[in-house]
């Protein structure tokens, strides 16, 4: 089966920790993002990524990592200078570069920060 | 995931009635735009698109319109299904700099009453 896979579903976390975040994807597609999904609010970008080692900084990157180091996975690891990091991340893919591409969606990790 | 229904608008329909679901986007230069649906803990799904050049584009049971003189696009679904209950949201491609970017709606819950 192709798909994106997140993992793991949720992830709970201290105040002060570092997180990464999965996402890995068999499809083969060269583009990558990341969106974080608060309650009653579209999806932000945080990240994304045209190709392997190359990646651009989304809306809301502060307070984000990411390494693109292989074509399938495009790990996001949230900082502790994220002055917010509880909420639905969602990670996306699309076989060509540009946000016209549909966009394919993994099934998300729920973080909570304590 | 779970919240992402909270604080939004919400459509109740029953089960065999048509739905329309409406979005309206604020760049006039948009020229691509996309409707998903997201279920209750998951990420979301490409349901059909629409570019700039065209008013009307049909699916399965799903049509989408666009009326580019007052940035309105809409999604009827016909003979509403318990299955289509979910979150519904619009995104449109608007030029950033040299390159686009992908624009993101709050979205309506819709539920559907057997």
């Amino acid at each position: 089966d192709g798909g994106i896979t997140q993992s793991p579903k949720y992830l709970f976390r201290k105040e002060g920790q570092n997180v990464t975040l999965s996402c890995e994807q068999n499809l083969n597609h060269d583009a990558m993002y990341w969106y974080r999904q608060d309650p009653g609010q579209g999806l932000r970008l945080i990240y994304y990524s045209q190709i392997v080692n190359d990646f651009q900084k989304g809306d809301i990157a502060e307070g984000y990592s990411v390494s693109r180091e292989k074509k399938e996975s495009f790990p996001l690891t949230v900082t502790s200078a994220q002055k917010n990091p509880t909420a639905f991340y969602l990670c996306a893919s699309s076989i060509g570069v540009g946000f016209a591409y549909e966009q394919y969606f993994g099934p998300g990790t729920r973080l909570t920060v304590t | 995931g779970e919240s992402v229904g909270l604080h939004l608008p919400t459509l109740s329909v029953q089960e065999g009635d048509n739905s329309i679901i409406n979005c309206a986007y604020s760049n006039s230069a948009s020229d691509y735009f996309i409707w998903y649906k997201q279920e209750s803990g998951k990420g979301p799904q490409f349901i059909i698109d629409i570019r700039s050049n065209m008013d009307k584009r049909q699916g399965q049971r799903v049509t989408v319109l666009l009326n580019k003189t007052v940035k309105h696009l809409s999604l009827q679904i016909a003979a509403t299904q318990p299955g289509d209950s979910a979150v519904y949201f619009c995104a449109e491609t608007q030029p950033q700099g040299g390159s686009e970017k992908l624009v993101f709606g709050k979205g309506m819950k819709l539920t559907v009453n057997p």
